[in-house]
């Protein structure tokens, strides 16, 4: 079982629209988190960070984290096509055998003009 | 700055036979990741060093994956006795102490 979830698993938004992707961490043993994007056949690119609870924005994206929930949302409004990617959340493990970012499968956005 | 590199960006060998690959860390990152991506599994964790020195290999299949990292300049994934269920795309990446992963293109690994 993934211990980083993401929802949905895909997402279709018009050119222009809002898309909202969610991510939660079962593990416990999470403090930071990431979102990467990773468009087809590239390597994933670090697009947000968020480390504190409450809400970052940069551009056209904004995210937010709830630590409590270990629950961070990331938003894209204006979606443009360019925009059609492979959405990774990763949350940093902080375990005994040192920190390493653990990732989900991912969201995977389609931007139809 | 040439990013993490990654060689070779493709690699197709017979079962049973040994692979290595090979990754070039961005110059001054203190820590190197090695990554498995699937479309099944995903992004998955196989291991990482810091300052060369071994931190966590929890994600390796202990019997045929091994990774060194013999100098600050690169660091090697070996994979012996491939399988079919190896073939990946496996992904090396580098950070500074802030944690971002910076991540080569990967290779293509396919085991027939």
């Amino acid at each position: 079982q993934q211990k980083v979830q993401q929802s949905p698993e895909s997402l279709i938004v018009p050119e222009g629209g809002m898309a909202s992707l969610n991510c939660t961490s079962s593990d416990r043993n999470v403090d930071y988190f990431w979102w990467y994007r990773q468009h087809s056949g590239k390597s994933p690119k670090m697009l947000m960070s968020i480390f504190s609870n409450g809400e970052k924005e940069e551009g056209r994206f904004t995210v937010h984290l709830n630590k409590a929930s270990l629950h961070t949302s990331l938003h894209i409004r204006d979606s443009q096509p360019s925009d059609s990617a492979l959405y990774l959340c990763a949350a940093r493990n902080y375990g005994s055998s040192g920190n390493k970012l653990i990732f989900g499968i991912g969201t995977l956005l389609s931007v139809k003009p | 700055n040439a990013g993490v590199i990654q060689t070779p960006r493709h690699k197709v060998t017979g079962k049973g036979q040994e692979a290595t690959l090979w990754c070039e860390p961005i110059s001054g990152h203190s820590a190197v990741f090695w990554y498995r991506q699937t479309i099944v599994q995903g992004l998955e964790f196989l291991t990482y060093f810091r300052n060369q020195a071994p931190i966590d290999d929890s994600g390796m299949p202990k019997e045929r994956f091994s990774a060194q990292m013999p100098n600050q300049s690169h660091s090697t994934l070996k994979i012996q006795s491939t399988q079919p269920q190896d073939s990946a795309v496996y992904l090396c990446a580098s950070s500074s102490d802030r944690n971002t992963l910076y991540f080569g293109a990967g290779t293509r690994l396919s085991v027939l």
